[in-house]
Order: C-alpha cells, then structure tokens, then sequence
C-alpha cells in the first residue's frame, strides 16, 4: 500500500456541489498538505496542518475547507465547487524537523 | 520577485548530452533546498537534496550557491528515462515552514 493515499483518483463535479478530496498516511508523520497543480502555475499551498489541533492557510485558502480528523487523515473539502477550481490536487506530509515531503498520487478534479 | 523561479523550458536534448538547470530564490534566509522530478501526471518525487557543499548522485549533481541565491541540478549522459519535469523546492524555516515550489523545468532526451 503507499505511503500517502489520496480518494478518489478522479472526480467530476457539478458547479455548486460540495465535495471532500480524502488523504491517509501510513508514514506516522505530523504535518500534512494540501496542494493544487494548474499547468504553467506549478504547485500551490491550499493548506497546511502541523498536528491534529492545527490548521493554517496556505498561498490560495479561499474556497477551500480542511479538517484534520486524526494524525493519519487530512480532509480538503470544496464547499461550493467551480469550474475554476479545475485541477490536480496533492496531500503530502513531512516529518516534524524533516522537509522532504512525501506526496500522494493526486486527484484529478474536474469541475463541470 | 517571485520566491522562486525556474525557466519553464521545455529543454529538448538528445540522448548522452548534459544538461543543466538553474533555480533562483528571493528569501536569503532560506534554509533547505532540493529537487523534485515529476513524470507526467503523477505525484512529485523527491530527488535529492542540494547542500551547500553541493552533492552528487550517480548522474545527478546539485549545487548550492548562496550569494547568488540559486540551486542548480546537473544530469550528465541524458537517459531516455530522465524526462520528465523537474521542480526545484526551498524550505524557509522560521515563519514559514513550508516548502516553496518553482513551477518546474520540463525535459525532453530524444533519441
């Protein structure tokens, strides 16, 4: 099994629907991300967790939710979902002390 | 000046050349540096670390250069295998504990 697994691989969405991307990790570490991958725009921080009690927003927070259900599971849900927010998204996590991220294989949103 | 930043490429070299990248930051204070390489559609791979020393992997080679505030990575004998895109990343430590992508160099090796 890997590391870090993210549900589902892929999804497609209606407009105004809510949505939960899900991440486990295997690897017993602490800090958790949630990332987004826009061609030509790279890799951008949605949000960040530093164990189960801490959550920060990243670089692109808004319509964005987290929630950090156990030290294992790291949540990013879509409120209202629109087209824009068109992407590929990744869960990673690192160490405490450590910043070699470890990611997981993505999901392919495609909102419609 | 964005935090950082990579020439997006693509850079199409054939089999057993050498090519390089170069990666800018704009935090001095920045703490870590490394490479990641991504295949198409799949997750980023961490591929080494970059110390100030600089380091060598087999083919791989990563420097550091801290007055000029950029990393660079260097693949020699290109295999058909070493496309892909490659990200350079930059952990700032206090303030931010983070790391900062750039948006990756793609790289060809063609036959």
């Amino acid at each position: 099994d890997a590391d870090v697994t993210q549900t589902p691989r892929n999804r497609i969405t209606k407009t105004g629907k809510r949505i939960m991307l899900e991440c486990s990790q295997t690897k017993g570490h602490d800090r958790m991300y949630w990332y987004r991958q826009d061609p030509g725009l790279g890799l951008r921080l949605i949000y960040y967790s530093f164990d189960v009690k801490d959550i920060n927003k990243g670089e692109i927070s808004d319509g964005y939710s987290v929630s950090r259900q156990a030290q294992a599971k790291f949540s990013l849900s879509l409120e209202s979902a629109i087209p824009n927010q068109t992407a590929l998204y990744f869960c990673a996590t690192s160490e405490i002390g450590g910043v070699g991220y470890t990611f997981g294989s993505g999901t392919r949103l495609t909102v419609v | 000046r964005k935090e950082v930043e990579q020439d997006p490429g693509p850079f199409n070299v054939p089999e057993g050349a050498t090519v390089a990248f170069n990666c800018t930051y704009s935090n001095s204070a920045s703490q870590s540096f490394f490479w990641y390489r991504q295949d198409c559609r799949k997750e980023p791979k961490l591929l080494m670390s970059v110390y100030s020393s600089g380091n060598e992997d087999g083919r791989f080679t990563a420097q550091l250069n801290r007055a000029s505030q950029y990393i660079s990575l260097l693949i020699r004998d290109s295999k058909l295998s070493d496309s892909a895109t490659y990200l350079c990343a930059v952990f700032s430590g206090a303030g931010s504990y983070q790391l900062t992508f750039g948006k990756g160099t793609k790289l060809s090796v063609i036959p």
